[in-house]
């Protein structure tokens, strides 16, 4: 059974950072492209970062480019989220997800506060 | 970036009635379209892959259509679990970005 946990979560002040993580299982996790989603509170879905198996391409949208970054480590079969220079706006469930063109396999999701 | 445009917002319908659920994309994208579902609380599922393709374990009263820019979900007879969002994807650009959603609440 493919599972996916997040966690990393919390309440942080602006500016400041925090690094997400999510730990896979019940599939091979190098042979997937991974990718993370966030939904504010009522808001729709944002994607916000896809990983290649190899961890050698990543992809970003313009709204957290720059300070957000995705890595792996497939020894761990782990996903990463580091988010740096956090805002109010960024305040959201994080999703990790299974990629392949489409979103397979989601986490339960993580809920992030940025709020002083 | 790619613009998916969902409607209607909002659906009210009928338990037993048949819907039909729009999603346009600011240019062509062929048919790498997706759809999910979302209940309260809960992670999305996805439903249709690639425009009309099934997912196992999905009921078959959810089916798909289009290509190009213009996407249809359906579904055949709703169900009272099927109230909730739905939401389409698309992966022509390595930037994904999502639909807006359209919620479908009961009449």
């Amino acid at each position: 059974e493919v599972q996916l946990v997040e966690s990393g979560g919390g309440l942080v002040q602006p500016g400041r950072s925090l690094k997400l993580s999510c730990a896979a299982s019940g599939f091979t996790f190098s042979n997937y492209y991974m990718a993370w989603v966030r939904q504010a509170p009522k808001k729709g879905l944002e994607w916000v970062a896809t990983i290649s198996t190899s961890g050698s391409r990543t992809y970003y949208p313009d709204s957290v480019k720059g300070r957000f970054t995705i890595s792996r480590d497939n020894a761990k079969s782990s996903l990463y989220l580091q988010m740096n220079s956090l805002k109010s706006e960024d305040t959201a469930t994080y999703y990790c997800a299974r990629q392949i063109q489409w979103l397979d396999y989601w986490g339960q999701g993580v809920m992030v506060t940025v709020s002083s | 970036n790619i613009v998916l445009t969902q409607s209607p917002a909002t659906l009210s319908v009928t338990p037993g009635e048949s819907v039909s659920l729009s999603c346009r994309a600011s240019q062509s994208i062929s048919t790498s379209i997706h759809w999910y579902q979302q209940k309260s609380n809960e992670s999305p599922r996805l439903l249709i892959k690639y425009a009309s393709q099934s997912i196992s374990g999905i009921p078959s009263r959810f089916s798909g259509s289009g290509s190009g820019t213009d996407f249809t979900l359906s579904i055949n007879r709703v169900e009272s679990e099927d109230f909730s969002i739905y939401y389409c994807q698309q992966s022509y650009s390595s930037l994904l970005t999502f639909g807006s959603g359209t919620k479908l609440e009961i009449k």
